[in-house]
């Protein structure tokens, strides 16, 4: 079971250059999120899709966009990369849907290390 | 503005010590308190969630205990070991965002 994959694992862009961070999971979630990690900053989360065919900002979602392509899959673009922009990137994915009550269990990926020059 | 406040930033105990890690909140409304555990060069992993009724949860070696008249929660871990140096992160939710603290590195020496 391979869970939430994430690639690529590395990327480093120039300042202006843009890229797609891909996510799939395989654990038939609902709800999937993306969030970036920075030394001392924690967890902040960017988007999240409450389902397929919704989408909806978080905490820090300036520079980005998403893209829930189906149920299993979950992109996040930079249209022009900065280098504020350089983090760990986590894709992440919980069964918890729009109708549904209950723990919000999220499940990580691996994360990606994005370095912007 | 960051919505749940952890500390400490890092904490270094011995081997068989009890490492707390203490975490605020002021939102009212978060109904579900988990704690992640992360590992080098991995993703976190929820370890053991706890809901505003109850003031004690036990999994094994982790407590959490919260006070919700002081909108505060914390991690204990009993006769710690080197295994469980990683960095550990409260989170508090209300829906689907979880909103984490910003981590505590734990460090446990032989």
């Amino acid at each position: 079971n391979a869970g939430v994959t994430q690639t690529p694992k590395f990327q480093v862009l120039k300042t202006g250059q843009s890229m797609t961070l891909q996510c799939a999971q395989d654990m038939n979630h609902n709800s999937m999120y993306w969030y970036r990690q920075d030394p001392g900053m924690g967890l902040r989360l960017i988007y999240y899709s409450a389902s397929e065919g919704t989408t909806d900002k978080g905490e820090v979602p300036n520079g980005y966009n998403v893209s829930r392509l189906n149920k299993r899959e979950f992109s996040l673009r930079l249209e022009s990369a900065a280098p504020s922009q350089t983090s760990v990137y986590f894709c992440a994915s919980s069964e918890k849907g729009t109708t549904s009550y209950g723990a919000n269990v999220l499940t990580f990926g691996a994360g990606s290390r994005l370095t912007v020059l | 503005q960051q919505q749940v406040k952890q500390s400490p930033q890092s904490l270094i105990v011995q081997k068989g010590g009890i490492p707390i890690i203490n975490c605020a909140y002021e939102n009212t409304a978060f109904d579900y308190f988990p704690w992640y555990q992360q590992f080098p060069g991995k993703g976190p992993a929820l370890l053991i969630a706890i809901r505003p009724d109850v003031s004690e949860k036990k999994e094994g070696r982790f407590t959490i205990s919260f006070n919700k008249s002081a909108k505060q929660f914390s991690l204990h871990i009993m006769d710690s070991q080197p295994g469980d140096s990683a960095t550990y992160f409260c989170a508090a939710a209300h829906g689907y965002a979880l909103n984490f603290g910003k981590g505590t590195s734990l460090l446990v020496t032989p």
